[in-house]
């Protein structure tokens, strides 16, 4: 059972342009929302992350906006360069699954110059 | 401060095989989850171990197994290989179960293991 479903499968921008990657999750027990980058041959990096009781969080040229009723998260990536070229994962967790992580599908991202 | 290190990085097995993969976390974390990547499924929760103790289990056939040590490493197996096995095989640690802006998960590069 797919909880977490992330859409683009793929996205191509250009630079200096803003990438948003979608997710929508199923389980409202979920109370941690990370999202990750990954690049090829390497594993998963943290990117950002938010919890259910804040809307919106920034990190630099990473924004994450949260909509809790309608179990909706977004990554942007505002000012998008080439070295943003990476695999994007959204993920869900609860407390009660320790670490456990439920990802979603996978955005590859391509930044052109 | 070294990262989460996973050994060997390339593995090929022929069906029926079994394998063991390790995973050393980073100084001080001691809690360690595995996971399955491949193109169809994406990434998948295998188990998570923390003080020696399997914690949580992902959907997965009792072929895969896994144990954690006194000094956190870890290793998982898999018994009786599968063509579906061949995967990106991750590790992942953290200072204790759970997530949180204080601790967050760090992956390892994982093991490619091509099964044949």
């Amino acid at each position: 059972q797919q909880q977490v479903k992330q859409s683009p499968q793929s996205l191509i921008v250009q630079k200096g342009g803003i990438s948003i990657i979608n997710c929508a999750y199923e389980n409202t027990a979920f109370d941690y929302f990370p999202w990750y980058q990954q690049f090829p041959g390497k594993g998963p990096a943290l990117l950002i992350a938010i919890r259910p009781d804040v809307s919106e969080k920034k990190e630099g040229r990473f924004t994450i906006s949260f909509n809790k009723s309608a179990k909706q998260f977004s990554l942007h990536i505002m000012d998008s360069q080439p070295g943003d070229s990476a695999t994007y994962f959204c993920a869900a967790s609860k407390e009660t699954s320790g670490s456990r992580l439920t990802f979603g599908e996978g955005t590859q991202l391509t930044v052109n110059p | 401060k070294a990262g989460v290190t996973q050994t060997p990085r390339y593995l090929i097995k022929t069906r029926g095989q079994q394998v063991t993969l390790s995973c050393s976390p980073i100084s001080g974390h001691r809690s360690v989850s595995w996971y399955q990547q491949t193109p169809g499924q994406g990434l998948q929760f295998l188990f998570e171990y923390f003080s020696e103790t399997q914690r949580n289990k992902g959907n997965f056939p009792g072929r895969f197994s896994g144990r954690q040590f006194s000094n956190s490493r870890s290793e998982m197996n898999v018994s009786t290989l599968e063509l579906g096995d061949s995967a990106l095989y991750l590790c992942a640690s953290s200072r204790v179960p759970g997530q949180g802006p204080n601790q967050p998960q760090h992956f390892g590069d994982g093991t490619r293991l091509s099964i044949l």
